[in-house]
Order: structure tokens, then C-alpha cells, then sequence
């Protein structure tokens, strides 16, 4: 069985430019999660899709990210314009049903220069 | 707010067994996991305690006291692949969702 994949696994743009993080989840997964690690910290929640729902967005920092999860399949969390502050690490997660464990992709390395 | 503290760095020797403790002071609790991270990779499920007591998967065992806020994570018979961090996380009360809120993380470096 496949894993928990995202695209790219690194990208590096300029300051306010437009960037797309894709997250393919384990097939059959409802729940999917977007997380990130920002440099000597530690991983922070961002969001979570229930299918095609957004459950709970609590976590997102500000209005220049943009999550979807069009069709209850992949998600694509899009960062416009980005900022300095952005680089990190984001991973996605997902899971079978609410409570049951997360299975995480390598995450995607974002540079903003 | 939600702390988690877990220690930065540990090291160890091949055949040795370290435990990384983690402690955690959160506005309700229902569950802990711990995972593996090598670098560069995805977090790797490790284990899940809900209820006190010991639970053991092969080399590594997990301990959770909820009255205490206390867990740590056991690897035995230590191998040099086990070099990695390790991340604690717990789940809040299921009103909240169901995001995971990590510690920093443990290093682990495992020496011949």
C-alpha cells in the first residue's frame, strides 16, 4: 500500500512569489492534516480535511494560505505571496478515521529568499 | 497553553538501551504517540498509549502515566539505524479535533 505522498519534496521561490504544495494521502483516508515545522521549532498543526470539509483551520497562521481538498482526494495547500517567515517544512498526514493514527508524507522543504 | 517537553539530545551506545521522557502539561489529554524521524523522511509511527501502564512492540516499549503527565519511549538492544529523532505528541480532547501537538523532538545518536 502506498504512503502518504506530497510534491514537491523541495521548493525555493522569492519573496512573494506563489507557491503550491500538493498532498496525495493513503488511499481510502478520509482525514487529512497539514502540518509544519518552521526552523528550531517544533511541528505545528495547520489544518485538518474531513473529506472535502475543512474540520478545523485553527492552526493556519494567516489569509495568504490557501488549503483545498477539492473531491475528498488530494490537498494542495498554496502559500501567496510568501514570506520569509513561511521556509519550513510542511507535512502532510492522514488518517483512516477520526482517533485512529497518522500516517505522514517526508514533507515538503519550502526556502523563501 | 500546551507544553510538551522532551530532551534535545541523547546519545548512546550500540547494544545499549536509552529511554527519552516526555512530559506534557495540555488542556485535556487523550492519547499519546510517538514517532520516528529520520532525517530528511516522513515521521514514522512508533506508538500509541491511551490508559497507563507499559506497551511493548519488539525492542522499543512506550509508558504512559496520565495522573503524572508523564511518558517516555524505550529502545533496547540499541542499533545504529536507530539514530534519529524521536517525537512525542499528544491529542487533546476530541472537542478540539484531532491534531496532533508535538514536542520538539529527541535526538538520538547511537555510537559504535
Amino acid at each position: 500500500e502506498a504512503g502518504v505522498t506530497q510534491f514537491p519534496s523541495h521548493s525555493v521561490i522569492e519573496k512573494g512569489q506563489t507557491v503550491t504544495l500538493r498532498c496525495d494521502p493513503i488511499s481510502g483516508h478520509d482525514n487529512l492534516y497539514w502540518y509544519r515545522r518552521v526552523m528550531g521549532k517544533e511541528i505545528k498543526f495547520l489544518l485538518h480535511f474531513v473529506k472535502e470539509s475543512k474540520q478545523d483551520e485553527s492552526g493556519m497562521p494567516n489569509n495568504r494560505f490557501l488549503a483545498e481538498r477539492t473531491g475528498g482526494t488530494y490537498s494542495t495547500l498554496k502559500v501567496q505571496p510568501a514570506e520569509l517567515e513561511d521556509s519550513g517544512v510542511y507535512f502532510c498526514a492522514s488518517s483512516l478515521s477520526l482517533g485512529e493514527t497518522q500516517y505522514f508524507g517526508p514533507g515538503t522543504r519550502l526556502l523563501v529568499l | 497553553g500546551q507544553n510538551i517537553d522532551q530532551p534535545t539530545e541523547m546519545t548512546a551506545t550500540e547494544g545499549a538501551i536509552v529511554q527519552i521522557n516526555c512530559t506534557y502539561q495540555t488542556s485535556g489529554f487523550n492519547g499519546l504517540f510517538w514517532y520516528q524521524q529520520h532525517a530528511g523522511e516522513a515521521p514514522t509511527f512508533l506508538s500509541y498509549n491511551v490508559l497507563d501502564g507499559l506497551e511493548e512492540k519488539g525492542r522499543f516499549s512506550s509508558f504512559l502515566s496520565r495522573s503524572k503527565g508523564y511518558s517516555y519511549l524505550l529502545l533496547k538492544e540499541l542499533q545504529m539505524k536507530d539514530s534519529a529523532s524521536y517525537l512525542c505528541a499528544v491529542i487533546l480532547r476530541w472537542a478540539a479535533g484531532n491534531k496532533l501537538t508535538f514536542g520538539g523532538g529527541t535526538r538520538v545518536l547511537v555510537k559504535p
